[in-house]
């Protein structure tokens, strides 16, 4: 899937659960990103990575902390998760502004 | 106001019709625009990127509009395997300018 490994796929937790949505890339692209998608919404940007050890608040980053350990590498924390953040979440990645952006496969959470 | 907004659909065309879809945005220094398309239950893909100059790719046209803040994707002779949702996505610039924001998306069904 244009050499993007996104995991899980599926995912329940409850409510105050914690996990880690994983996010590998192996095409050597700086910036990278996870977004979130809901009905009616379109999709959202909740973080973004520039560079290997930069990071930056998107549009709606709250409840969420992200880790860019290496330049493959880019993951989604929720500490606690909240219903609110029942969602499908999707990590993206590109060689620069005016590029392709390639996703995974997308990661379904349900927070009950 | 939402940054990017296209008309949510659905478009249900008959198979060998033509289709335009309309995406506006507002921000007017926006950099580079793209149309994607996502198929259900999918992540999102490159259709086309779209110029200036305005670009064509087979059945598909797309134009930009910067005077009016808007661009544009035409479907000619539709088949069934068009029938997804059609992301708008402009580059928007500023401090984060290697953000992307999506529309929320057009759904199209082609039949037979």
């Amino acid at each position: 899937n244009a050499g993007v490994t996104q995991t899980p796929k599926f995912q329940v937790l409850k409510t105050g659960q914690s996990m880690t949505l994983q996010c590998a890339q192996d095409m050597n692209h700086n910036s990278m990103y996870w977004y979130r998608q809901d009905p009616g919404m379109g999709l959202r940007l909740i973080y973004y990575s520039a560079s290997e050890g930069t990071t930056d608040k998107g549009e709606v980053p709250n409840g969420y902390n992200v880790s860019r350990l290496n330049k493959r590498e880019f993951s989604l924390r929720l500490e606690s998760a909240a219903p609110s953040q029942t969602s499908v979440y999707f990590c993206a990645f590109r060689a620069g502004t005016n590029t392709e952006a390639f996703f995974g496969q997308g990661t379904r959470l349900t927070v009950v | 106001r939402k940054e990017v907004e296209q008309d949510p659909g659905p478009f249900n065309v008959p198979e060998g019709a033509t289709v335009a879809f309309n995406c506006t945005y507002s921000n007017s220094a926006s950099q580079s625009f793209f149309w994607y398309r996502q198929d259900c239950r999918k992540e999102p893909k490159l259709l086309m990127s779209v110029y200036s100059s305005g670009n064509e790719d087979g059945r598909f046209t797309a134009q930009l509009n910067r005077a009016s803040q808007y661009i544009s994707l035409l479907i000619r002779d539709s088949k069934l395997s068009d029938s997804a949702t059609y992301l708008c996505v402009v580059n928007p610039s500023g401090g984060n300018n290697n953000d992307m924001r999506f529309g929320a998306g057009t759904r199209l069904t082609v039949k037979p």
